[in-house]
């Protein structure tokens, strides 16, 4: 089993949609990361949490640490939102990252 | 722009050649890794240099070779692979091995006839 889970891992929009990606994982951690990326494969960080929200532009991320839970909403969706979106975590002890599979998002004009 | 840049971007390479995958880092971080990632499966780490030391590998086969020259390089010398070694591969680096945020590069495409 995945130290952590998203979903969906698939998700088709229309464009102004708000979308939410979710993040489940099983470890302590020190920090939380939503990644971005696009097609051409080069991955782009947007956001590293450890605790509460945070906003930039469209995208908001926000972290429940007791129930291991964090959330990531784009408001008024474009179609240049179209990626794959990873949450990773660094977990309290040691030093390997852990990775969900990613959620694929697609929004449509 | 995530100041790590890998080259080549793309290889297609026959099982019996040898080739060679290499990422450079303009951030001045300490630590650098391998990643692999196959379709619908999470990231998976292959090795870990910190201050030009190998500390992690994490069973790789012996056909993929790392070399980490200095701490701004880092190579992934690739020889008799297998079919299903064709992965994006993707270099990070982080300021130091204890790091929280690691900073990838654009990946190299692989694909093994």
């Amino acid at each position: 089993k995945n130290e952590v889970e998203q979903s969906p891992q698939n998700l088709t929009a229309q464009e102004g949609e708000f979308i939410t990606i979710n993040c489940s994982y099983s470890v302590g951690i020190s920090a939380l990361h939503w990644l971005q990326q696009h097609p051409g494969g080069g991955i782009v960080s947007l956001f590293m949490l450890s605790s509460g929200k945070k906003k930039h532009g469209r995208l908001i991320a926000t972290i429940n640490i007791q129930e291991k839970h964090s959330s990531l909403h784009i408001t008024a969706s474009h179609p240049r939102d179209s990626a794959v979106y990873i949450c990773a975590v660094h977990p309290n002890t040691g030093n390997q990252f852990y990775f969900g599979t990613g959620t694929s998002l697609t929004v449509i004009p | 722009e995530t100041g790590v840049t890998q080259t080549p971007r793309h290889l297609v390479m026959g099982m019996t050649n040898k080739k060679s995958l290499k990422c450079e880092q303009h951030l001045g971080h300490n630590a650098m890794y391998w990643y692999k990632q196959s379709a619908k499966k999470p990231l998976e780490l292959m090795f870990v240099y910190s201050l030009e030391e190998r500390v992690e590998n994490n069973s790789v086969p012996s056909r993929f070779s790392p070399e980490c020259p200095n701490s701004s390089h880092l190579f992934l010398h690739l020889h008799t692979l297998q079919p299903e070694d064709s992965a994006l591969y993707l270099c990070a680096s982080s300021q130091d091995y204890s790091g929280r945020e690691l900073f990838f590069g654009e990946g190299s495409r692989l694909t093994v006839l």
